[in-house]
C-alpha cells in the first residue's frame, strides 16, 4: 500500500473488555511506533519496534498494554480490560530504519470504552 | 524528559495574513518536526529539520538549535490552511519515539 493504514478506524468498547488495533506500515519500513492522542492533546509515545523486536517500550502506561510485531511488518497493540481512561485516538507511524528519519501516520483509530 | 511547549494555542486569522507559530524544547535534539493535523484526519509531516531553515510553497520552517526554539510561518494565509500544527522532536521522552507539543489550533477566516 502506498501509506501506514490502521484498522480499525473506530472501536467502541465496554469497561473490561480486551481489544487489538492493527497497524500495517509502509512496506519496506524497518522502524514502527505507537502513540496515543487524547482529546486536545497532543500524541504520547507507547513504544517502538525495530523489525520484530520492541526496542523501546517505556511509553506503556501499565501492563495492560502490550503490543507485538512477529513477522517485522504489520503490529497489534492489545489493550486488556478496557478502563474509561484508554479512550484516545491510538496512531501508528512507520519510518525507513528509525532515529531521525521521517516518520509517516496512518489515520488512527478512535477507541471509545464505554 | 523534553518538554515541547508551542505558542499561541489557538490562532484566529484572516485570510492573507502571515501566520507565524512558535515551539520550544526544554532538551538538546537531532531533529524536530512540524505536523499538520486536520479534524478527524490523519498526521502529515511539513518539515524534518535540525538546523537552518526550510521553505515549501508558502510554508517556512526556521529552527535555532542554541536556543532550542523553532518557527513555523505560512505567508499568504488560506481557510485551507486552517488545521492543528504540531511541534515534535527527537528524541523525546521515550528514547526513540517523538516527543509532541499540544499543537496550535488555527483558523484562517475568508
Amino acid at each position: 500500500g502506498a501509506g501506514v493504514s490502521q484498522t480499525p478506524s473506530n472501536k467502541v468498547t465496554e469497561k473490561g473488555k480486551y481489544v487489538e488495533l492493527r497497524c500495517d506500515p509502509i512496506s519496506g519500513h524497518t522502524a514502527l511506533y505507537w502513540y496515543r492522542q487524547s482529546l486536545g492533546q497532543g500524541p504520547e509515545f507507547l513504544i517502538y519496534f525495530q523489525g520484530t523486536g520492541a526496542a523501546d517500550d517505556s511509553g506503556l502506561p501499565n501492563d495492560r498494554f502490550f503490543a507485538v510485531r512477529p513477522e517485522g511488518s504489520v503490529s497489534t497493540l492489545k489493550i486488556q480490560r478496557t478502563e474509561r481512561g484508554d479512550s484516545a485516538v491510538y496512531l501508528c507511524a512507520s519510518s525507513l530504519s528509525g532515529g531521525n528519519n521521517e516518520q509517516f501516520f496512518g489515520p488512527g483509530t478512535r477507541l471509545t470504552v464505554l | 524528559k523534553n518538554e515541547v511547549e508551542q505558542s499561541p494555542q489557538n490562532l484566529t486569522a484572516q485570510e492573507g495574513e502571515f501566520i507565524t507559530i512558535n515551539c520550544s524544547y526544554s532538551v538538546g535534539i537531532s531533529a524536530l518536526h512540524w505536523l499538520q493535523q486536520h479534524p478527524g484526519g490523519g498526521i502529515v509531516s511539513l518539515f524534518m529539520l535540525s538546523s537552518g531553515k526550510k521553505k515549501h510553497g508558502r510554508l517556512i520552517a526556521t529552527i535555532n538549535i542554541q536556543e532550542k526554539h523553532s518557527s513555523l510561518h505560512i505567508t499568504a494565509s488560506h481557510p485551507r490552511d486552517s488545521a492543528v500544527y504540531i511541534c515534535a522532536v527527537f528524541p523525546g521522552g521515550g528514547a526513540d519515539g517523538l516527543t509532541f507539543g499540544k499543537g496550535t489550533h488555527l483558523i484562517i477566516q475568508p
